[in-house]
């Protein structure tokens, strides 16, 4: 148990498909993360959520879409994504975003197959 | 620019003897340095870090890690390797200037032989 939850954790996907991943964190913490982790590559990080506002946008496609509701919930929703974006995601939280010092929380991730 | 460079890909260790993961770093400030663990099929699990004080940080499950600013290094190690202790390790810098993020390597694989 992470205190930080994904669902689902396998996803397979066609490229017209619309379907989006959930993350929860039960941690109390301020800020969330999606981070991309493809083979051979650093772990990406797509976006950053601190009190429910986007606070950074990695030149994401337009087909990556987030949302944060509230500061325990986080989801990416993904339409007409491609092959080469089948990867494992990964959600993360830490308590706040501007302290240098914290430690970023993962969950397990969800890995995505699109075809 | 920050990066972090982990030189080996895959590291090979009897079970029982000592294990070091290399880890260097390239920062413009003060670094923030970090280890997680990924076993198969799982996300990142926190290890350890090293903010201030002391240049070895002891963690989790035994491992602990040596910061050397000289070398710009933070390579993590453990006495004693366990085969369970196989798995895909990853070093990583945060600054406190910029976009305040995590900066990874690209991963190194250990296995641990029996």
């Amino acid at each position: 148990e992470t205190g930080v939850t994904q669902t689902p954790r396998h996803l397979v996907m066609g490229m017209t498909n619309k379907k989006s991943l959930k993350c929860e964190q039960h941690l109390g913490h301020n800020a969330m993360y999606w981070y991309k982790q493809s083979a051979k590559k650093p772990l990406e990080l797509m976006f950053v959520y601190s009190l429910e506002e986007r606070v950074e946008n990695n030149s994401v496609p337009s087909r990556f879409s987030p949302e944060c509701p509230n500061s325990s919930h986080l989801f990416l929703h993904l339409h007409t994504l491609q092959p080469e974006d089948s990867a494992l995601y990964l959600c993360a939280s830490s308590q706040d975003r501007k302290r240098t010092g914290n430690t970023i929380y993962f969950g397990e991730g969800s890995w995505l197959t699109v075809v | 620019a920050q990066s972090v460079a982990q030189p080996e890909d895959q590291v090979n260790v009897a079970e029982g003897n000592p294990l070091t993961v290399k880890c260097t770093y390239s920062v413009s400030g003060n670094p923030y340095l970090f280890w997680y663990v990924q076993y198969p099929n799982r996300g990142l699990q926190f290890l350890l870090k090293y903010i201030t004080g002391d240049n070895l940080v002891k963690g989790s499950y035994g491992f602990e890690a040596e910061f050397n600013k000289s070398q710009t290094s933070f390579h993590l190690k453990k006495p004693s390797a366990l085969v369970s202790d196989s798995a895909l390790y990853f070093c990583a810098v945060r600054v406190l200037t910029g976009a305040n993020n995590l900066f990874f390597g690209t991963g190194t694989r250990l296995t641990v032989i029996p």
